[in-house]
């Protein structure tokens, strides 16, 4: 079965602080990555997701990823974290081929509080 | 973006009530809408997929008689938690998509629902 990782619980930074939360997962087939943020008392929204093509992609507020096709990883990376980045972020990947086509597979979370 | 909405946010009942829970697209056609069920301080779980005008497809471990998901329109898909018990206590989220996009999913608000 697919599973999602991520590293962090919980990552406390000040602001202009490098941020990178770091996702594995385990599936060998075709995959589609995603990182998803979610504010407090809001729905999820994209950040920014990968399916083909250039490893590295720049998604919304400066968030970039980079996937690691050999270490099945899709780590997120901000330069320089604000305080309004402070969110719940998941990582997920989709099974984009197989016998379970169409199931996309979440992370655990990783709520990072960022102080001003 | 497009837009799903869920309602609603938060319910109350007792226990042995049946609670119905309503996802909305507003702004495109989903046919394929996904029910997802997220404990506290865990991911989000996939309990069902459904697609427009057909039966919904359950995870294992999910129950179809206590989760009924009818999906009627390419607008509206619903959730109902029949007789439900406290320990189905959780927060329930939908999100949408369109066809042939099942990777790109629009998530809606999330309903919490508490069963006293």
């Amino acid at each position: 079965a697919q599973s999602v990782s991520q590293h962090n619980h919980h990552v406390i930074l000040s602001e202009a602080a490098s941020l990178e939360l770091g996702c594995n997962y385990s599936y060998g087939g075709t995959v589609n990555l995603f990182w998803y943020v979610q504010y407090p008392g809001q729905h999820l929204q994209l950040l920014l997701k990968y399916f083909s093509g250039d490893p590295l992609v720049k998604g919304i507020k400066g968030f970039e990823a980079e996937f690691i096709k050999s270490k099945f990883s899709f780590n997120l990376r901000k330069p320089s974290v604000q305080w309004s980045d402070t969110a719940e972020y998941f990582c997920a990947v989709f099974n984009a081929g197989g016998t379970s086509y169409g199931k996309l597979t979440f992370g655990q979370g990783t709520i990072l509080t960022v102080h001003p | 973006g497009a837009v799903v909405s869920q309602h609603p946010s938060r319910v109350i009942c007792k226990s042995g009530t049946s609670v119905k829970i309503e996802c909305r697209s507003l702004d495109f056609q989903a046919t394929t809408m996904f029910w997802y069920r997220q404990f506290p301080k865990q991911s989000l779980m996939l309990m069902a997929t459904s697609n427009e005008g057909s039966k919904a497809t359950y995870e294992q471990g999910v129950e179809k008689d206590k989760f009924l998901i009818n999906h009627a329109s390419l607008t509206l898909s619903t959730l109902t938690v029949t007789s439900a018990h406290p320990e189905d206590s959780s927060f329930y989220i939908c999100s949408a998509a369109g066809r042939g996009r099942e990777n790109i999913q629009y998530f809606g608000a999330g309903t919490r629902l508490s069963v006293l």
